[in-house]
């Protein structure tokens, strides 16, 4: 079945201890992205990537650090998690416009709780 | 930048009646693509329908259509008989044409749709 997975779903964790949200895609995508959601703002973009070792910052770049060392794999890194980083995350990939399919899959979202 | 207004932060409506969610957006673009996703309580991100700016006629997916006005940056979801699996949040997202470029999905507000039995 085609996904997106990410682990952990749910995470509380305390200021400060990094911590690493983890996504995967099984769909041979080049192009993965993290979004943060939080209530009255939408979704936004913390950093993307166009395909392996290829990454740039979002909307939302401060806080957060990421890498893509495999196609498949594209994961979140807080180095040292603050409370105004609790949110709903969201990664998500697609193939590349130029090969006319631009559909983006999302995962099913971590809750993160910074206490 | 660009950016997504949705005016209404919730709606609700009676079972099996239609409902229009409004979005409008702001952009220089000529080509872009405009999307609705749903996220019901399990928070998952579920795409209802999407349209590329180049065509005219407005997309459908089964009791789900779009009225795309072009010149007045105006994309908004009907919801024909409405049922209650159709409770959600729904959010209107853009993108614009960049190729090899950051294919970011820029979003409005959302809005809180509440299907009455």
């Amino acid at each position: 079945e085609a996904q997106v997975t990410q682990n952990p779903r749910y995470l509380i964790t305390v200021t400060g201890k990094k911590l690493t949200v983890t996504c995967s895609q099984n769909m041979n995508h080049e192009y993965m992205s993290w979004y943060r959601q939080d209530p009255g703002l939408g979704l936004r973009q913390i950093y993307y990537s166009m395909n392996v070792e290829v990454t740039d910052k979002g909307d939302v770049p401060e806080g957060y650090k990421v890498s893509r060392k495999e196609k498949r794999n594209f994961p979140l890194i807080l180095e040292s998690p603050s409370p105004n980083q609790t949110s709903l995350y969201f990664c998500a990939s697609s193939l590349r416009m130029n090969q006319a399919s631009y559909e983006q899959y999302f995962g099913p979202g971590t809750r993160l709780t910074v206490t | 930048a660009q950016t997504v207004t949705q005016s209404q932060p919730e709606m609700s409506v009676q079972e099996a009646e239609t409902v229009t969610l409004s979005c409008t957006y702001d952009t220089s673009e000529n080509n872009y693509y405009l999307f609705w996703y749903k996220q019901p309580p399990s928070r998952q991100m579920i795409l209802v329908i999407r349209q590329e700016a180049y065509k005219q006629q407005n997309a459908t997916e089964n009791r789900f259509s779009v009225n795309f006005q072009k010149a007045a940056k105006s994309f908004s979801l009907k919801i024909s008989d409405s049922q209650l699996g159709d409770t959600a949040m729904y959010f209107c997202a853009f993108m614009k044409f960049i190729g090899f470029g950051n294919e970011k999905l820029t979003f409005g507000t959302g809005t809180r749709l509440t299907i009455i039995p």
